[in-house]
């Protein structure tokens, strides 16, 4: 079995300023993880995947996720958030042959002018 | 490419009626996913497909049914529909089992 676990429901953070979203997994087996973005009345879109190779990972809109095995984690960082980026954000872990991606609750990002 | 497109986008159902919720992708994608999100859930898996003709269930399937008889579409059927149902569904594929999703924009359902 494998889980997803996003430590905080709501998070924050003044404009231009960095943030960090963490997320931390479970599984018995190698994985690939993801980060997607959900505007409102939207669906969700990849921000990044994490498959094999190296640990940090880049994605779009400037976003990063390192993917750090001894502590089962995937946090999604950015240096410097923008109003745009108020969203909610979704780690997601497959694992095995067939993919049945596990999400986490989700992240709301609040970014304050 | 249109991508994943779903439709309604928005249907209000009577306790007890049925529905059929549409998914279609241009993509030609083998692996189709049916998703229920509710408020600070996340998404649940409902029923996906690796391929025409091959579906199995996820976490929550009880009160929906699928089918694939194409590699395009995979439809999704509420049988007597019940407010535990009222939810926002997303379909989504994937090129293979390790792949990103691709999203549809939602059905938002309300049974009442």
């Amino acid at each position: 079995a494998q889980s997803v676990t996003q430590l905080d429901s709501q998070v924050p953070v003044f404009e231009e300023a960095p943030v960090e979203l963490r997320c931390n997994y479970s599984s018995s087996v190698s994985v690939y993880l993801f980060w997607y973005v959900q505007y409102p009345n939207q669906g969700l879109q990849l921000l990044l995947k994490y498959l094999s190779g190296s640990t940090l990972v880049k994605g779009i809109n400037g976003f990063e996720a390192e993917f750090n095995k001894s502590q089962t984690s995937f946090h999604l960082r950015k240096p410097s958030v923008h109003i745009s980026d108020t969203a909610e954000y979704f780690c997601a872990v497959g694992s095995g042959g067939y993919q049945k991606v596990t999400f986490g609750i989700g992240t709301k990002l609040q970014v304050i002018p | 490419n249109a991508g994943v497109t779903q439709t309604p986008k928005f249907r209000i159902l009577k306790i007890g009626q049925s529905m059929t919720l549409q998914c279609t992708q241009d993509m030609n994608h083998n692996y189709m996913y049916w998703y229920r999100q509710d408020p600070g859930m996340g998404l649940k898996l409902i029923y996906y497909s690796v391929g025409a003709g091959i579906t199995d269930k996820g976490e929550v399937p009880n009160g929906y049914n699928v089918s694939r008889s194409t590699t395009e579409d995979f439809p999704l059927r509420l049988e007597l529909a019940a407010p535990s149902q009222t939810s926002v569904y997303f379909c989504a594929s994937s090129l293979s089992y390790n792949s990103p999703l691709h999203f549809g924009n939602g059905t938002r359902l309300t049974v009442t």
